[in-house]
């Protein structure tokens, strides 16, 4: 199937590490890329190929991947980090596809 | 500096139709493919189609495929996204992006709507 599974909620005190898990088949094939998206705006690419960091975004952020999972690792989570945030990745038919998203509360 | 610039949303009712037009600037915009992404309010993010670099490769989720089409103009810089036959469901803000999917818009709301 084409779908990508994400926890809707994940909550972590600041200084903690949060942990947002995303699954899917398509995972097995093809790299994944993780979006934070904060209200009112639009998404900002953290990660690309399961564990890449675009410049500009802070070495807390960090990928992995082992088979149709791939993590989004944020270390000692700061306040402002709170954001919807969201996988991605390519299917094998030249499609596209999202993850349901998930909601990460830093408090 | 790299700059992608949508326009083109409004309210309009369903069974109409609307054209999205996403101004590309600062990189060349012959060697990148794009995507149009959108964001029905209080909802995540859906892919909705890709264009690719040269407009020889396009796709589209399903829920839109026959009644939306992707083009590009290489001459003016910009994408387009034309969507007929529009459903209440296809109300969202509408993203255009980059391949690699690293800039993004701000967005263009579209409302269809009785």
């Amino acid at each position: 199937s084409y779908e990508l599974t994400q926890p809707s909620s994940v909550s972590v005190s600041p200084g903690q590490t949060a942990r947002i898990t995303c699954s899917g088949d398509v995972l097995a094939k093809g790299y994944a890329r993780w979006f934070q998206q904060k209200p009112g705006q639009a998404p900002v690419l953290v990660i690309y190929k399961d564990i890449k960091r675009p410049s500009g975004i802070p070495e807390r952020f960090s990928g992995s991947s082992s088979g149709t999972t791939v993590i989004l690792t944020i270390s000692g989570a700061q306040v402002e980090d709170e954001a919807d945030y969201y996988c991605y990745s390519a299917t094998d038919n030249n499609l596209r596809v999202f993850g349901g998203g998930t909601k990460l509360t830093v408090l | 500096q790299v700059q992608v610039v949508e326009s083109g949303g409004g309210v309009v009712q369903p069974g109409r139709s609307l054209r999205l037009s996403c101004v590309a600037s600062g990189f060349t915009f012959s060697h990148y493919g794009f995507h149009w992404v959108r964001q029905a309010p209080g909802k995540g993010l859906e892919w909705v189609s890709l264009i690719s670099y040269d407009g020889t490769n396009k796709s589209y989720v399903d829920s839109v495929k026959g009644r939306f089409s992707i083009s590009r103009d290489s001459s003016k810089n910009t994408v387009y996204l034309q969507m007929n036959s529009l459903r209440t469901e296809d109300t969202a803000t509408y993203y255009c992006t980059r391949d690699g999917l690293d800039y993004w818009g701000q967005g263009t709301l579209v409302t269809v709507s009785s």
